[in-house]
């Protein structure tokens, strides 16, 4: 059964360092998305790419967050400058494109936890 | 703001009981709701999702709908322990994905 894949699965960095996380939707999905969970707390959205743009995004996902396919199959969250409080396992998630009348469903990928020191 | 109120539990049942998870939301707009299993320290996983107004079974598990009372509920019939986790409603305003607003989660802990 095809699946989201995540890399790595635990990511330590120091405060103000640049991190990559790198997600691989299901090959025939064309929307991915990236969301983030704070232990202990709900899962948020952070932000939506369809046809190689940004299709939404949530005030969480400011200036230091960007969003990238760099090829047909890796999708990918930069952080600029991390913060402590960007502390938190980033789940990234895909959907088939759309069908009329038909909400589609988000598949989660196993996610990064995200160790900000 | 759109916002997704759930129980935060813990709900717990006996095993082989029916288990009842309930969900409302504020956004009038919204078209479609989703409900996710989500073990401790892992991802979620969709159970089923549902968008039109009534009752959708798939196995063990009933999503019911209620536009009018803003209101979606998850059943979990012949509950086993290892349903025990927490559980995730999601809602999203279209049918064409985009973003999801989740939930706190339910925890469910089915009792052997």
């Amino acid at each position: 059964e095809p699946e989201v894949t995540q890399t790595p699965s635990h990511q330590v960095t120091q405060m103000g360092q640049e991190v990559i996380l790198r997600c691989v939707p299901i090959s025939n999905h064309l929307y991915f998305y990236w969301y983030r969970q704070i232990l202990g707390q709900k899962v948020e959205f952070l932000v939506s790419f369809y046809n190689n743009e940004i299709s939404e995004k949530s005030e969480i996902f400011d200036d230091q967050f960007s969003v990238e396919r760099p090829d047909g199959s890796n999708f990918t969250l930069k952080i600029r400058s991390t913060k402590l409080e960007d502390s938190a396992m980033y789940f990234c998630a895909s959907s088939e494109a759309v069908v009329q009348d038909r909400p589609y469903e988000q598949y989660f990928g196993p996610g990064t936890r995200l160790t900000v020191t | 703001q759109k916002e997704v109120e759930q129980n935060s539990g813990p709900l717990s049942v006996p095993e082989g009981a029916i288990a009842s998870l309930n969900c409302t939301y504020s956004d009038r707009g919204s078209q479609s709701f989703f409900w996710y299993r989500q073990y401790s320290g892992k991802s979620p996983e969709l159970i089923m999702f549902i968008y039109s107004n009534g009752d959708k079974e798939d196995g063990r598990f009933t999503a019911q709908l209620n536009k009018a009372s803003q209101y979606v509920s998850l059943l979990i019939r012949d509950s086993q322990p290892s349903d025990s986790a927490t559980y995730l409603c999601a809602v999203n305003q279209d049918n064409y994905g985009q973003n999801f607003v989740f939930g706190p989660g339910t925890r469910l802990s089915v009792l052997p």
